[in-house]
């Protein structure tokens, strides 16, 4: 089954607030990865967040876990239209099992 | 550069064709994946080669088949196209494994008529 789901599905903003999306997974984790996927593009990677952090900041992103609830968030602040996109968060188990699985995704809509 | 690419980036094919698509990066990278996105955006891991070697293989029909020449290589054939196997096929690679950041291709759209 999927391992993770993001939530909201879809979200739309004015342009200059913040976009907050989250992500639950099943089960436990050794790192967790954000991607954006423009539209017809492939995915690039945002952000990587181990098992054993808690929060971590990347220019105007900001992504915190929470290994107890098995949920991350993934904050944009300050939008900007070039942040419409789809937003997947990605996990591993990390010790032999280490292939990503893919959340289902939030598409972001940042309206000017 | 693309450091990722894939080729062709549309395939429009009758059902029962066989097709291939290619996938090359230049970034040095020890391991190679295949990933199937369907109409709802879901993104599933195929295959992943490291070094040449096969070391994921999801439970894909094996009319697909994953070939790596060399580690800047891994294509896929896919035997005897149904209308399921629509999709976007993407590419990506990593520098060891699969818990590194992974380098995305930008996708190819098949399409089975």
């Amino acid at each position: 089954s999927q391992q993770g789901e993001e939530d909201p599905q879809a979200l739309s903003i004015q342009e200059g607030e913040n976009a907050t999306m989250n992500c639950s997974y099943k089960t436990s984790i050794n790192n967790l990865q954000w991607y954006r996927q423009n539209s017809g593009r492939g995915l690039v990677h945002l952000i990587l967040i181990r098992s054993n952090e808690r929060e971590k900041h990347s220019g105007r992103l900001r992504v915190t876990l929470d290994t107890s609830k098995k949920s991350s968030s993934l904050l944009i602040t300050a939008s900007r239209a070039a942040d419409t996109a789809s937003y997947f968060c990605a996990t591993d188990k990390g010790f032999g099992n280490e292939k990503l699985t893919f959340g289902t995704g939030t598409r972001l809509t940042i309206i000017p | 550069d693309t450091a990722v690419s894939q080729t062709p980036k549309y395939l429009v094919t009758q059902m029962g064709n066989d097709k291939s698509i290619k996938c090359e990066q230049n970034l040095g990278h020890d391991t190679m994946y295949w990933y199937k996105q369907d109409s709802k955006k879901f993104l599933k891991i195929m295959f992943s080669y490291n070094n040449k070697e096969l070391i994921i293989n999801e439970t894909v029909p094996n009319r697909f088949s994953p070939k790596s020449p060399d580690k800047a290589h891994l294509n896929l054939h896919i035997n005897s196209l149904e209308l399921g196997d629509s999709a976007v096929y993407f590419c990506a690679s990593s520098l060891t494994g699969t818990t590194d950041t992974q380098y995305f291709g930008p996708g190819t759209r098949l399409t089975v008529l």
